[in-house]
């Protein structure tokens, strides 16, 4: 059963980068029919699409974002990343990697645990 | 402000059936699939309906979803205890070139 698990920078400051990554056991991110996928959930808020990747490299953001993220695809890593720069406290949230089934129309149908994200000085 | 619409809150006691909305519009809903999640806090949500009204293996045949035009609509049959959570719609929007959740339903069973 492919497993996906959240790391990165737990704490960061205003106006600085959060880099997360995304990596995957029992399974790869190459393997064929899928995409990828952020999405996060400030505190006491709902969730927020951020954006996926397809194998080809192709990404789509969510337009809110899109000037701010970059999600990439690290083969020789097997690792999935999420870069959002010039953060504010408004992107203090939890934030989720997901695997995009597009046989099941794009559905997200396995989720990491999450990782908390806070943005503070 | 989420561009698909969803009651905040629903209740029902153990057993009973209930039923909540996802309104959006022709450019999202009213042409794309919609997809259902359940979210308990602390842990990863959980796919439980995709192309508007299939599960996933292993999700109870008391899930069940369906769409018409713009909306759509999660109903919970036999209500246990378990199924106490948030729950979220999605679906692709055409004009945004992007996904988009809902706002999320709190079901608590009385």
């Amino acid at each position: 059963q492919l497993q996906l698990q959240e790391s990165g920078s737990g704490l960061v400051k205003p106006s600085q980068t959060l880099s997360l990554s995304c990596t995957v056991s029992g399974g790869s991110f190459s393997s064929g029919g899928f995409s990828w996928s952020w999405i996060r959930q400030p505190p006491g808020k709902g969730l927020e699409w951020i954006g996926f990747i397809y194998q080809s490299g192709v990404t789509y953001y969510s337009p809110s974002l899109t000037s701010r993220v970059i999600i990439s695809l690290d083969r020789s890593k097997d690792q999935l990343s999420l870069r959002l720069n010039s953060v504010t406290a408004a992107d203090t949230a939890i934030y989720y990697c997901a695997r995009v089934n597009l046989a099941k129309g794009r559905a997200l149908d396995i989720w990491g645990q999450g990782t908390m994200v806070t943005v503070s000085s | 402000q989420s561009v698909l619409t969803q009651p905040p809150s629903a209740s029902g006691t153990p057993g009973q059936r209930v039923t909540i909305s996802c309104s959006g519009s022709s450019s999202n809903i009213g042409s794309n699939s919609i997809k259902w999640y359940q979210h308990l806090p602390g842990t990863a949500p959980k796919l439980l309906i995709y192309s508007n009204n299939e599960r996933p293996s292993g999700v109870p045949d008391r899930f069940s979803g369906s769409k018409s035009g713009a909306s759509a609509s999660l109903a919970i049959s036999g209500l246990q205890s378990e199924d106490e959570a948030d729950y979220y719609c999605e679906a692709w929007d055409d004009s945004l070139n992007g996904s988009v959740f809902g706002p999320g339903t709190k079901v608590t069973v009385l």
